[in-house]
């Protein structure tokens, strides 16, 4: 298996336009997670699915962000419209039930 | 809800030497499984170790070993040896034992994170 497929690796975009992460999870994992990485502020959990359901929501930073498994096993992350704030590493990971988790290589995200 | 602290940001050591990675955790659980993932500068996230919160032995992975006091609530990561490959930022992280449901608790929670230099 490749692991967890994140696109883009690397995404720059202007100050209000729409930014869309997308992740494909490794094959037979259920759980699915998008974490945001800042100097500031760490590691933070954005969300997270389960069967592809959402189960935990409450790091979303505000409307602007959205999440979707549109199947089990793609989830996109958007963004619309986009801030410099939301300049950060976003990582998506995957699991299945207590098995470690597998991290992709990260969308490092510059909004200008 | 749980909260890791690492307490210390940067770390410094000679290569060949030993060093250790503090970490402590909050928790009102009894069953839980704690780690520690390295990210170099690939920024990929990478799976150091694991320690089930029941098993009184430490975990052990070849030159990496933790020493997990249960009831202190300390989780601190020993790199024996210690390798030029081994310079990367070091997360400890805690999730709780209460998976295979919908209960919402397979997330990790990660430190802030310990920022490892090996000196040649």
């Amino acid at each position: 298996d490749a692991g967890v497929i994140q696109s883009p690796r690397h995404e720059v975009t202007e100050m209000g336009q729409e930014v869309t992460l997308r992740c494909k999870l490794i094959s037979g994992h259920n759980s699915l997670f998008w974490y945001r990485q800042t100097m500031m502020r760490g590691l933070e959990l954005l969300i997270y699915f389960n069967n592809n359901v959402p189960i935990d929501d409450s790091g979303m930073p505000e409307d602007r962000f959205s999440a979707k498994m549109p199947n089990a096993s793609f989830s996109t992350l958007k963004i619309q419209p986009s801030e410099p704030r939301d300049s950060a590493v976003y990582f998506c990971a995957s699991s299945f039930r207590d098995e470690k988790l597998f991290f992709g290589s990260g969308t490092q995200l510059s909004v200008l | 809800a749980q909260t890791v602290t690492q307490s210390q940001p940067e770390m410094s050591v000679q290569e060949a030497e030993t060093v250790t990675l503090s970490c402590t955790y909050d928790t009102s659980e009894s069953d839980y499984y704690l780690f520690w993932y390295k990210q170099p500068p690939s920024r990929q996230m990478i799976l150091v170790i694991r320690q089930e919160a029941y098993k009184q032995q430490n975990a052990t992975e070849n030159r990496f070993s933790v020493n997990f006091q249960k009831a202190a609530k300390s989780f601190s990561l020993k790199i024996s040896d210690s390798q030029l490959g081994d310079a990367a930022m070091y997360f400890c992280a805690y999730r709780s034992g209460l998976v295979g449901s919908n209960f919402g608790n397979e997330k990790l929670t990660f430190g802030t994170g310990t920022r490892l230099t090996i000196i040649p």
